[in-house]
């Protein structure tokens, strides 16, 4: 167990829905990693937070956005959801800035 | 741009043999490079990782290695055990200032009993 939590384990919703996954880094880590899995692409980063702000960006659609809260934990928002959006959703925890990054289980999103 | 090559996609091995798994980078400054393992309906789990000032870094049956010249590092495995079976990952930490791991495409270990 890494100690980082992701909520929902699985979820499945329609096209043109609006999710939210919901991240809690391991206790300590300032910094928050998201990730997209899809077998076609490997492991995407998306977005990174530390203690609150937007510090990296990867290939994160206009679709997609996420927050880290002042507790700590994250949450990504994935709206007018499309097929191409199925996928593993992992969220990975660091202390500070890293670089040893910890991941939870992910939440895999079925859309459909 | 940054880029993470990853060989061979897919590794069957004996119990008890070695495996290697081979990892090019694009990004020349890149000074962390860690490795996962991914096992069937689990996030990706830190088994070992090695600093850009560190050719070789060892922990019981695996080790990695850096040529930072090259701009290549290896995941080896010794004495190989069914458990081992998992997709690993490598990944290099992109460009300075930002903490964005850029990863491989994986190999999908095999270890036949």
């Amino acid at each position: 167990d890494s100690g980082v939590t992701q909520t929902p384990k699985h979820l499945i919703t329609a096209t043109g829905q609006r999710v939210t996954l919901r991240c809690s880094p391991r206790s300590g880590d300032l910094s928050v990693y998201w990730y997209q899995q899809s077998l076609d692409q490997g492991l995407q980063f998306l977005i990174q937070y530390y203690n609150g702000e937007e510090r990296a960006k990867g290939n994160i659609l206009e679709r997609f956005s996420a927050q880290q809260f002042p507790d700590l934990h994250s949450e990504l928002n994935l709206s007018s959801l499309e097929l191409g959006d199925s996928a593993l959703y992992f969220c990975a925890s660091s202390l500070q800035e890293g670089p040893e990054a910890f991941f939870g289980q992910g939440t895999r999103l079925t859309v459909v | 741009g940054e880029n993470v090559e990853q060989h061979p996609s897919t590794l069957s091995v004996q119990e008890g043999d070695s495996a290697v798994i081979k990892c090019t980078y694009s990004d020349s400054a890149s000074n962390y490079f860690p490795w996962y393992k991914q096992e069937l309906g689990k996030g990706p789990q830190l088994i070992i990782d090695i600093r850009s000032n560190v050719g070789e870094k060892k922990d019981q049956r695996i080790a990695v290695t850096l040529n930072k010249t090259a701009k290549h590092f290896s995941l080896h495995i010794t004495e190989t055990q069914p458990e081992d079976s998992a997709v690993y990952f490598c990944a290099a930490l992109g460009a300075s200032g930002t903490y964005k791991y850029i990863f491989g495409t994986g190999t999908r270990l095999k270890v036949l009993a």
